[in-house]
């Protein structure tokens, strides 16, 4: 099955540096990544997500980027703040009725 | 709406004890599931549901039985509880099985088996 390797496991900035964060994935077929965020105590949700058909995706200051032949994505936080400390989950899927495989997560502290 | 509402937030077993964590969700929701998480480990996969009467497991199954008489609720059943199954869980839904859709998470039960 899918295997999901997430990196690193923790990750500290300052704030208004950038964060990123890198998973790979083993299956060629996967065509679906989503990333999803928690907060200390809360439900994760879902922040950005990124399908094999386009390379990049950004929404203010986040932006997941997607490498098919190296099998890997990326999480890109810039203008790090706060309240971006959370638990930050990468997840992959290799088809439409498929089941959704996380990563361990990364711990993200930005520090002020 | 309120979204998915899991029951109850924190719980103690004792090792053999059995008991049924509650999800509802208010969404018409055909895709429920169940997730463990563990420190480490990420957001692991119990058990799924991709409507009424349909169930199957996932990635770590054993010791839980799910069931799935209506759209709205999706119970797990802790059998035999063990140490092991320390965790924190979270139930999950989205409108269909389909896997490239946004999951909704309930704000879940925190369960210690001593």
């Amino acid at each position: 099955g899918e295997n999901v390797e997430q990196h690193p496991s923790t990750l500290s900035v300052q704030e208004g540096d950038s964060a990123v964060i890198k998973c790979t994935y083993s299956d060629s077929a996967s065509n679906y990544f989503p990333w999803y965020k928690q907060e200390l105590g809360k439900r994760p949700q879902l922040i950005i997500d990124i399908r094999s058909n386009v390379g990049e995706k950004k929404d203010q200051r986040i932006a997941v980027t997607l490498n098919k032949t190296a099998k890997h994505f990326s999480l890109h936080i810039t203008e790090t703040q706060p309240e971006d400390s959370a638990v930050y989950f990468c997840a992959s899927s290799t088809d439409s009725w498929g089941k959704l495989q996380f990563g361990a997560g990364t711990q993200v502290v930005v520090t002020p | 709406n309120a979204g998915v509402t899991q029951t109850p937030k924190f719980q103690v077993l004792k090792t053999g004890q059995s008991m049924t964590l509650q999800c509802a969700q208010d969404m018409n929701h055909e895709y429920m599931s169940w997730y463990r998480q563990d420190p480490g480990m990420g957001l692991r996969l119990i058990h799924y549901s991709v409507g009424a009467g349909i169930t199957d497991q996932g990635e770590v199954p054993n010791g839980y039985n799910v069931s799935r008489s209506t759209t709205e609720d999706f119970p797990l059943r802790l059998l035999s509880a063990a140490p092991s199954q320390t965790s924190v869980y979270f139930c999950a839904s989205r409108p269909t099985g389909r896997t490239n859709e946004k999951l909704f998470f309930g704000s879940g039960t925190q369960l210690s088996v001593l």
